[in-house]
């Protein structure tokens, strides 16, 4: 694995199903973020997490769920999906030593997400 | 609040010099990026900018001016590959990227 990685590439799921995203990274960053990306719109953040054990919302957290067990992964899970969370979700991570000049995101290809 | 102010498009001609604006409005600020997006594919660092003045890299320029809450993306001697969207995204006192909804840059020959 180089950099970061998400699965699945992309996903068709039935309304009410759980779905679990992943998000894996290898280069020992501290930090990790969900976007989702609608068209039209900036990114938005779900939930973030400054480093391994901790977690927190972002903008549109609702009906989202991570956790950050170890530095390397970050799944997202959506419990029960609705068609409204139809998007493209991108797994990103940064540095995050607390200068704002290690903060760059790096990000990884993204998952599309269609909810039925 | 804040907010992210881009034009959603813009077209250049191979070969010329385009400026893409960005001005914001963020609680607190801790620097500034640029990001590059290809259609269908995950953003890319571009550019950062914490101190008022222009940082140059290749074709590619930042600038920065902390008072008038503005910077812009200058491209020069556009290729067709710069067709993309062009995402301003200054860092918050959170040290939260706020996003703005970028700006599709169309190049023709």
């Amino acid at each position: 694995i180089a950099g970061i990685t998400q699965a699945p590439t992309s996903q068709i799921l039935a309304a009410g199903r759980r779905m679990t995203l992943r998000c894996t990274q290898d280069m020992r960053h501290n930090a990790m973020y969900w976007y989702r990306q609608d068209l039209g719109l900036g990114l938005r953040l779900i939930h973030y997490s400054n480093t391994a054990g901790t977690t927190g919302k972002g903008e549109v957290p609702d009906g989202y769920s991570v956790s950050r067990a170890n530095t390397d992964d970050f799944p997202l899970t959506l419990a029960s999906a609705v068609p409204s969370q139809t998007s493209v979700y991108f797994c990103a991570s940064s540095v995050a030593s607390g200068s704002a000049s290690t903060d760059t995101q790096y990000f990884g290809p993204g998952t599309r997400l269609t909810v039925l | 609040g804040q907010n992210i102010d881009q034009p959603t498009e813009m077209t250049a001609t191979e070969g010329a010099i385009v400026q893409i604006n960005c001005t914001y409005q963020t609680s607190g600020f801790n620097g500034l990026f640029w990001y590059q997006q290809h259609a269908g594919e995950a953003p890319t660092f571009l550019s950062y900018n914490v101190l008022d003045g222009l940082e140059e890299k290749g074709r590619f320029s930042s600038f920065l001016s902390r008072s008038k809450g503005y910077s812009y993306l200058l491209l020069k001697e556009l290729q067709m590959k710069d067709s993309a969207s062009y995402l301003c995204a200054p860092l918050n006192s959170n040290y939260q990227l706020i996003w703005g909804a970028g700006t599709k840059l169309i190049i023709k020959p």
